[in-house]
């Protein structure tokens, strides 16, 4: 059974870094595509970043370009998710998803999330 | 940028009903299209990939449909457990957006 298990989130002030991070298993974690998707108190979900299954193609929100940061470490099943430069409008539930083995799939395994509030 | 747009943003309904939800793409994104539930306090759920494949282990009462720039999710027959809201999503090799979302609650 495929399992991601977010951590990480926790209170910030505006301007603060953090680093989520993401555990999996029940699959080949380095054979999959993963992302980060983000939903806002009350509000729906907005794609954050993803990144390949090598690590080495990432793309961001245009929200987030510059700021965030995807990575991964095959060796031992994790995802992260370095935030800098934090804003108000950043605070959400943070959840991770699986992908493909190609990049053109859908997410078919989700995280339960992890809240991150930016806040002073 | 592609947006989505789905319609309604709020559906009433009752047990038994069928119901359409649908969603317009502001391009051409061929069938590159999911559709996935969200309960309260729950991560979404995968229903439908490539606009009309199944995913495993969804009943069989949902259905997805269209392709360029239409789309749409069927419930054939509402059970309890669907009152949720639904969104569709495109994705392609870079990028991924969603629509605003349909809830679906109780008439």
């Amino acid at each position: 059974e495929v399992q991601l298990v977010e951590s990480g989130g926790v209170v910030v002030q505006p301007g603060g870094s953090l680093r989520l991070s993401c555990a999996a298993s029940g699959f080949t974690f380095n054979d999959y595509t993963m992302h980060w998707v983000r939903q806002a108190p009350g509000k729906g979900l907005e794609w954050v970043s993803l990144i390949s299954w090598d690590g080495d193609t990432t793309y961001y929100a245009d929200s987030v370009k510059g700021r965030f940061t995807i990575s991964r470490d095959n060796s031992k099943n994790s995802l992260y998710l370095q935030m800098n430069s934090l804003r108000t409008e950043d605070t959400a539930l943070y959840y991770c998803a699986k992908g493909g083995i190609t990049m053109l799939v859908a997410l078919d395994s989700w995280g339960q999330g992890t809240l991150v509030t930016v806040s002073s | 940028d592609i947006q989505m747009t789905q319609s309604p943003s709020t559906l009433s309904a009752s047990v038994g009903d069928r119901v359409t939800i649908t969603c317009r793409a502001s391009q051409s994104i061929s069938t590159w299209l999911a559709w996935y539930q969200q309960k309260p306090r729950k991560a979404p759920k995968l229903l439908i990939y490539k606009a009309s494949s199944l995913e495993s282990g969804v009943p069989s009462r949902f259905s997805g449909s269209g392709s360029g720039t239409e789309f749409t999710l069927t419930i054939s027959s509402l059970q309890p457990d669907d009152f949720a809201t639904y969104y569709c999503q495109h994705y392609n090799t870079f990028s991924i957006t969603f629509g605003q979302g349909t809830r679906l609650e109780i008439k």
